[in-house]
């Protein structure tokens, strides 16, 4: 069956550092791969995007590659601030049918920057 | 900026009552989305609409409705609610395009059924 696996242990990181999360996913072909970002009693928003064909895509702070061979996303944020701590969301879209795209979301990762 | 609102952020309702969810988006967006989210289990899809009057199932459907009768408007509706459909409800949009479909997602409406 279709799986997305996102670490759902903490990550707990000092200010300043690197940090990585990680998205697995198994039986998928996506089209895409989304990373969301989810302060706590909040919706998702919306981070970056990335493309089947494409390798790597940066935004600021945060960089998102993206292995089809591995089926693995990982998502970096550099320079790390404890206002980036947040819980993180991959999603995936199967099939764009045109029609609407149907994400399916990982369970998320919680990021904690200490000072 | 795309803003996506829900009628109540904290809802509370007996066993057996109909519940109605709204979500208003305000960017004329064509696909709107109902989600749950539960500890453990992440997001999961409810019900979708990419257009006035369509819809579609997601993953989760059984014991919930959906009505889209205006583009920026779009209802979830508990026919009976029961305890186990007490969770935190998302609503979100997005503007179909071909280049990118994120979705904007509302501030959540945490329903608890007694």
């Amino acid at each position: 069956s279709q799986k997305i696996e996102q670490n759902s242990e903490a990550l707990n990181i000092q200010e300043g550092k690197t940090a990585t999360l990680t998205c697995n996913y198994t039986n998928y072909s996506p089209a895409y791969l989304q990373w969301y970002r989810q302060d706590p009693g909040r919706g998702p928003v919306f981070l970056l995007l990335i493309r089947e064909n494409e390798k790597e895509k940066r935004k600021e702070r945060l960089k998102v590659t993206f292995d089809t061979t591995l089926k693995q996303s990982l998502f970096h944020i550099t320079a790390s601030q404890p206002a980036d701590s947040a819980t993180y969301l991959c999603a995936l879209d199967p099939i764009n049918t045109g029609t609407a795209s149907k994400l399916t979301f990982g369970t998320g990762t919680r990021l904690q920057v200490t000072l | 900026d795309v803003k996506v609102t829900q009628s109540s952020r904290y809802l509370v309702k007996r066993t057996g009552e109909k519940v109605f969810l709204e979500c208003v988006q305000d960017m004329d967006h064509e696909n709107m989305f109902w989600y749950r989210q539960d500890p453990g289990l992440g997001l999961r899809l409810i019900y979708f609409s990419y257009d006035v009057k369509m819809k579609e199932k997601g993953d989760i459907p059984e014991g919930y409705s959906v009505s889209r009768e205006k583009k920026e408007r779009f209802s979830l509706i508990l026919e009976s609610a029961s305890t186990n459909q007490t969770s935190m409800y998302l609503c979100a949009s997005s503007l179909r395009t071909s280049l990118t479909e994120e979705q904007y997602f509302g501030p959540g409406t945490r329903l608890t059924v007694t």
